[in-house]
């Protein structure tokens, strides 16, 4: 069966250490989107991708990036981690027509920096 | 997006129908009611979703009222698993993927 996988499920790192969250789907999805989820604030988009080679940032993009080199899989890198991206990570998939927008998500990552 | 409504919390037994309602009074024509769910620690799981119809899958069904400004996500046979927030999405579907906005939600409670 089509998954969305992400790795690793747990982490936890310093102040100012380079991460990198894997998101890999099966779906063959052209839409990757990441998420993160805290406390009071609900999920909130921080890049997003409809192809290969194409990625926009979201609403709280500000230290992470993210590349798109093939269909299954969106990196989300946190170029230099700080404590207040200590968060639960999302990364979704979509394939959209005028009548669905369905995302699909992994299990999530919940990253921890010290 | 519309606007959506929910009731903040919600029980019900095990083995009867779960009945989650949510109020979109500003809808507009070409947006879609869509029903996600999340399992605590677990990502957002799609659930249904429905322009005017009725709909019903594997997992729940979703009645629409005729005026649009409210719906009804309907889990026939509750278990122990089903205990979730709900949260009901009102999106326009324009061709081009979007991002999810999820409110609060209904927290649902499934006890023996």
């Amino acid at each position: 069966d089509a998954e969305i996988t992400q790795s690793p499920r747990h982490k936890i790192t310093e102040t100012g250490r380079q991460v990198t969250l894997a998101c890999h789907q099966t779906w063959n999805h052209n839409n990757m989107f990441w998420y993160r989820q805290d406390l009071g604030h609900g999920l909130r988009l921080i890049h997003y991708s409809y192809g290969v080679q194409d990625t926009n940032k979201g609403e709280v993009s500000d230290g992470y990036s993210v590349s798109r080199s093939n269909t299954e899989d969106l990196p989300l890198t946190l170029e230099s981690a700080a404590s207040s991206q200590t968060s639960v990570y999302f990364c979704a998939s979509s394939d959209t027509t005028l009548s669905t927008d369905t995302q699909y998500f992994g299990p999530g990552t919940r990253l921890t920096v010290l | 997006d519309a606007k959506t409504t929910q009731p903040t919390s919600m029980d019900c037994a095990e083995g009867r129908a779960a009945n989650l309602p949510c109020n979109h009074s500003t809808i507009s024509g070409n947006e879609y009611v869509y029903w996600y769910r999340q399992i605590h620690s677990q990502g957002p799981q799609y659930i249904i979703h429905g322009l005017k119809n009725n709909e019903t899958n594997e997992m729940a069904s979703l009645i629409i009222t005729e005026d649009r400004k409210s719906s009804t996500l309907i889990l026939p046979h509750a278990t122990l698993r089903d205990t979730a927030v709900y949260y009901c999405i009102v999106r326009a579907l324009t061709g081009t993927a979007s991002k999810l906005t999820f409110g609060t939600g209904t927290r649902l409670q499934v006890t023996l």
